[in-house]
C-alpha cells in the first residue's frame, strides 16, 4: 500500500533562508508527484507538479526533485520570505491502469512552514 | 478563465440533515475529484468522476455519501443524514481530459452540529 510521508512536520526559519522540504513514499510505482501549498482556511495551490519520467521542476524561488528509486522528493525554496509561510504537501498519483482497493492520490500530512521577518 | 469553483464555501448542518455540496470545474476539463480533509489529517480521495460516469469511488464511503458529475450543471457530493464525524473540509479537483494535473477549488468547510 503506498503511503507518503513529509519532514519536518514543521518547520520555522527566519526570512531570507534556503530551505529543503522532504516528501518519502514506499511505492516507487507513481505516475506523478506534486507539491501544493495550503493557506490556512484556504484550498490548495499547485506548485509543481513532476512526472514519473522527470527528474525535477522549476518555478521562480522553487525546486522540486523526484528520484523514484529511493521514492524521494524534495521541495527546495530559495530566499525564503514571510509569505511563504503555509503548509506545504507532496501528493503521488499512481498509474491509473493499476486497480486496487485505495486511493489514486495519496497526500502526505504537509509540512507546516513558518518564516519569520 | 475561473478556477475550479466550490459552494457553498461553508455550510453547517444539524445531524441527521442532507449536505449538498457543489463543484464547477475549470472550463474545458471533464474530470472531476473529490477529497475530504479531516480535522488534524491529510487530505484523502474519495472519488473520481466523468461527465455522467463514476470512474472511480473506492474512497467513498459505502453508505450516506454519494456523488453524481451530470452532462449539464456541476459535480455534486452528497451527504445525507450527517453526523459529527462527517465535520471536515472537502475539496474538489478538475483536470482536463487526459492531462493529469489536477486544479483545486477552495474548499467547502461542513460543520455538523
Amino acid at each position: 500500500k503506498q503511503e507518503v510521508t513529509q519532514i519536518p512536520a514543521a518547520l520555522s526559519v527566519p526570512e531570507g533562508e534556503n530551505l529543503v522540504l522532504n516528501c518519502s513514499f514506499t511505492d516507487s510505482a507513481i505516475y506523478n508527484l506534486q507539491w501544493f501549498r495550503q493557506d490556512p482556511g484556504k484550498g490548495l495551490t499547485s506548485l509543481l507538479l513532476i512526472q514519473s519520467s522527470q527528474r525535477e521542476q522549476t518555478s521562480g524561488r522553487l525546486n522540486a526533485s523526484l528520484d523514484k528509486s529511493s521514492g524521494r522528493s524534495t521541495l527546495y525554496i530559495a530566499a525564503s520570505q514571510p509569505g511563504d509561510s503555509a503548509t506545504y504537501l507532496c501528493a503521488v498519483e499512481r498509474p491509473r491502469s493499476m486497480k486496487t482497493s485505495y486511493d489514486k492520490v495519496i497526500f502526505g500530512p504537509g509540512t507546516s512552514l513558518s518564516v519569520i521577518p | 478563465n475561473a478556477g475550479v469553483m466550490q459552494n457553498p464555501r461553508h455550510l453547517v448542518r444539524r445531524r441527521g440533515q442532507e449536505a449538498r455540496l457543489r463543484c464547477s470545474p475549470m472550463k474545458g476539463h471533464s474530470h472531476v475529484y473529490w477529497y475530504r480533509q479531516l480535522p488534524e489529517e491529510g487530505l484523502k480521495f474519495m472519488v473520481y468522476l466523468q461527465k455522467e460516469n463514476i470512474i472511480d469511488e473506492s474512497g467513498m464511503p459505502k453508505e450516506r455519501f454519494s456523488a453524481e458529475f451530470p452532462k449539464e450543471g456541476p459535480s455534486i457530493l452528497r451527504i445525507q443524514q450527517v453526523v459529527r464525524g462527517d465535520s471536515a473540509a472537502y475539496f474538489c479537483a478538475s483536470s482536463r481530459s487526459g492531462d493529469h494535473e489536477q486544479y483545486f477549488g477552495p474548499g467547502t468547510r461542513l460543520t455538523v452540529t
